[in-house]
Formats: C-alpha cells, sequence, structure tokens
C-alpha cells in the first residue's frame, strides 16, 4: 500500500535534546496529522494540521503544514524519557476519505 | 465512551483456521476504518464504511477477508482460512464522517485507533 516517506528512520538521542522528524509525499493532502505509537498500542493524535502553512504546538511539540501541502515536519523539544515510541505522520487528502500513514520515525530517549 | 474498542486484543491460531475480530467505534462517529500493521511498518489502509456502506476497499483485502458493519455501529473483520503473512496487527479508527467541504479545516474527519487486535499465525 501506499505510504509517506518519513525521516530519519530512527533517533537515539539524550534526555533534553531537541529532534526534528519529516515528512513528504508525492500527493497533495487537506489534513496532515502526526501520532505516536508505542509498543502494543494503536496510534494516538498528537497534533492535527489544516492549512498550508500552519504552524501548530501542542506543548513541547510543534508541527507545520507545508506550503506545497506535500510535506510536514514535527519537533520535540526538550525530550524527556516518556517521549520514547515510534512517530507516524499521515495524510488525509480530498479525494479520498483514507489516511495515509508515513513510514515512521522510531525515537529513543536515553535519560 | 471510552473510545474505540477492539476485541480480543490478542489470538494466536493454526494456519488453516477462521478469525475474527470486532470494533466498536466512538458512539456518534460515522465512519470506520481497519488498517492493518506490520512489524517495522506504518499502519496500511484495508477499508472503511460510512454507516453500514463500504465504500472502499484496498487490495490488500484479498478474498480471504470481510468486513462488516451490519448496523452501522459495531464491526468485524473475518479473516479465512489464515496464512502465515496475515501475522498482524489489525486495528480499527473511526471519524465523524462528514463531507469534505464540512470537514475543512475542523478535526470531523481525523481518525481516532482502538489498541488494535494482534494475530500470530503459527
Amino acid at each position: 500500500g501506499q505510504q509517506l516517506n518519513q525521516s530519519p528512520q530512527s533517533m537515539f538521542i539524550q534526555e533534553g535534546e531537541d529532534v526534528s522528524m519529516n515528512c513528504t509525499s508525492s500527493s497533495i493532502f487537506n489534513t496532515w496529522l502526526w501520532y505516536k505509537q508505542e509498543p502494543g498500542e494503536g496510534p494516538v493524535l498528537l497534533i492535527a494540521l489544516y492549512k498550508a502553512g500552519e504552524l501548530t504546538s501542542n506543548g513541547r511539540l510543534t508541527a507545520q503544514f507545508g506550503i506545497t501541502r506535500k510535506d510536514s515536519f514535527l519537533n520535540i523539544s526538550a525530550s524527556i524519557p516518556s517521549d520514547v515510541g515510534i512517530y507516524f505522520c499521515a495524510g488525509l487528502g480530498g479525494a479520498t476519505n483514507k489516511l495515509i500513514f508515513g513510514t515512521g520515525t522510531l525515537l529513543a530517549v536515553q535519560p | 465512551d471510552t473510545g474505540v474498542s477492539q476485541n480480543p486484543r490478542h489470538k494466536i491460531t493454526k494456519r488453516g483456521q477462521n478469525v475474527t475480530f470486532r470494533c466498536d467505534p466512538i458512539s456518534e462517529h460515522n465512519r470506520l476504518y481497519w488498517y492493518r500493521q506490520t512489524l517495522g511498518q506504518g499502519p496500511e489502509f484495508l477499508t472503511y464504511f460510512q454507516n453500514e456502506a463500504q465504500l472502499e476497499k484496498s487490495r490488500l483485502l484479498s478474498d480471504r477477508f470481510s468486513a462488516e458493519r451490519p448496523k452501522g455501529s459495531f464491526s468485524t473483520l473475518e479473516i479465512q482460512r489464515t496464512e502465515q503473512g496475515d501475522s498482524a496487527m489489525y486495528l480499527c479508527a473511526s471519524s465523524l464522517g462528514l463531507a469534505w467541504r464540512a470537514s475543512l479545516f475542523s478535526g470531523a474527519n481525523v481518525l481516532t485507533f482502538g489498541a488494535g487486535s494482534r494475530l500470530t499465525v503459527l
């Protein structure tokens, strides 16, 4: 199935560091979403973006909807051990009602 | 309402057996989705319902797979004659399901996921 290109594939960082990950697509989306998934659980929504160029924050998380509508990034500032998990971007388009997911970024935080 | 509920959480079965998973969506949500996730991959779309109507099916959904949502509330996903390649996490999600223009710039069509049903085929 179709998946979005997400990078990096994995990150191993020290507690307190900032993190940045991004997602690109060959298709335009009307909505970009960022989810976090922990082992054995379903994805949990972190941030939703609805307009091209929109910059949205949720606590230490900041995400932006790219101007071209084909990309998005997520930043996590001052990482803590509970940030550990897999982060997925996902796009929702006008022509389809299905959410297309990225390949995921595994984040490991060393205390 | 505590969110999207999936049962069973784990299922181990022998190759060739049939399995069925159930999903109870958020009560006011019209749309219900099934996704499959294998290790190291993002969730992949299988199918979705708008109320009781199944509106789209992925090519990933072989003829051994069938999904139903008979009364527009809960849904079941059945896999017949399971194969080892069917081993995966099966995720259910739901959303309000407004028409595209009505949902623009809002969270109406954002998917809320359940905890998933992990299938292991021996």
